[in-house]
Formats: C-alpha cells, structure tokens, sequence
C-alpha cells in the first residue's frame, strides 16, 4: 500500500463547477499538509499548508484535513480554465525524522 | 510565500558532456535542498536531499556518481549530470525547505530545468 494514494484522474469539468480533489494516506505521523499546482513544464506551486486537521481557506480554494480518517480534500469553488493543471498533494512528518511523501497528482480540465 | 529559482530553464547538450544546473533560495535560508526529477505526465521523483554542508543523501537506485550534488551556503545548491546519455533528458526541479522558519518550513519548488540531450 503506497502511503499517499490520490486519482490520477484526468478530472474534467465545466468553468463554474466546484472541484473537489482529494487523498487518502496511511501513516498517522504526518503532521503537515499540503496542495501543490503544477502547470505543464513548469515546476509545482504551493497553494496551501495546514496543520493538523481543520479547515483552511484562500479565495476560490479551501483545504481540509481530516485526520481521524486519514483523509485530506481541496475544494476549488467557481473553476475557471485557468485552474487547468496537476494538483499534487503532499504531507511532511518530522517523526524519525524530516519526510514529505507527495501523491501522484491529478491533472484537471477546467472547460470554457 | 518564498521564492526558488533554478537556472538555466533549459538546457541542450552533446552526449558524454556534463551539465551543472543551479538552484537558489532567493529569500530565506534553505536548510534543506531536494532535487526532483519527472518525466511527462507522471508524478515528481525524489533523486537526493542535501542539507547544507553535508553529503547529499540519495535514493534508492539514484547513481551518486552521475548525479553530483552540492550544496555549499544556505541559498544555493547545485546538481551536476555527469557524462550525459540521452536517458537522461527530463525536467529537473528542485525545491528547498526552510526548517522553522514560519511559513518557510515547508517545500517551495523552482521552476524547473529541462535537459535534452542529444
């Protein structure tokens, strides 16, 4: 069982729809999450870090972490075509030392 | 948020040549360094983590001697592709990581560095 497991999909949708996106992971040590954006050819970029379980939000995007089911979500609400990329997620744990494991990436279609 | 550079962007090159790409903290101290590689249409592949003035630590089927890392200050380290074959064309991204310094202490990633060679 790979520690991080996350639909490569393609997911693909209407501009306008909200988009969930998630992941399932398996070691109750990690401690921080993360949601990276990757445009093709171009290297990914942090949208959001929480910590520990709870809800995060910034403009269209909010983030939430559930720990007790090992469970994390980005919800991208009004999708535009420019949200069209690979959305990574990753979580780092500093038990036994420093470790970030990162999910496959699901590549969305926001469609115009 | 932070921000990593890489340089260059992109880069060709003979066969059996060496290729030496840069990576820099532009505004924090990066206390750890990644070097990732990926082919298209698949996920980042973890090469090497290099913590400043140490020897970087490699994974698992990674060729140290081909993949030379370096990292020398707290804002810059270096991967060098020795002798390079055209297996080794992909996009090279390195990220750094900037322990316990707020909302530095986490991975931000450059943008990337594709190597063909030919």
């Amino acid at each position: 069982q790979k520690e991080v497991e996350q639909d490569p999909g393609p997911l693909s949708v209407p501009e306008g729809a909200i988009v969930s996106l998630n992941c399932t992971y398996s070691n109750s040590a990690f401690q921080y999450f993360m949601w990276y954006r990757q445009y093709s050819r171009k290297g990914p970029e942090l949208l959001m870090y929480t910590y520990s379980s709870g809800n995060k939000e910034d403009g269209r995007f909010t983030a939430q972490v559930d720990k007790s089911s090992k469970y994390i979500s980005l919800f991208i609400r009004d999708s535009q075509p420019s949200d069209s990329a690979t959305y990574l997620c990753a979580m780092s744990s500093y038990t036994g030392g420093f470790k970030t494991i990162f999910g496959a990436g699901t590549r969305l279609f926001v469609k115009a | 948020g932070a921000v990593v550079s890489q340089h260059p962007s992109w880069v060709i090159c003979k066969s059996g040549t060496s290729v030496k790409i840069e990576c820099r903290s532009l505004d924090f101290q990066a206390t750890t360094m990644f070097w990732y590689r990926q082919f298209p249409k698949q996920s980042l592949m973890l090469m090497a983590t290099s913590n400043e003035g140490s020897k970087a630590t490699y994974e698992q089927g990674v060729e140290k001697d081909k993949f030379l890392i370096n990292h020398a200050s707290l804002t810059l380290s270096t991967l060098t592709v020795t002798s390079a074959h055209p297996e080794d064309s992909s996009f090279y991204i390195c990220s750094a990581h900037g322990l316990g310094q707020g909302e530095r202490d986490t991975q931000y990633f450059g943008p990337g560095t594709r190597l063909t060679v030919l």
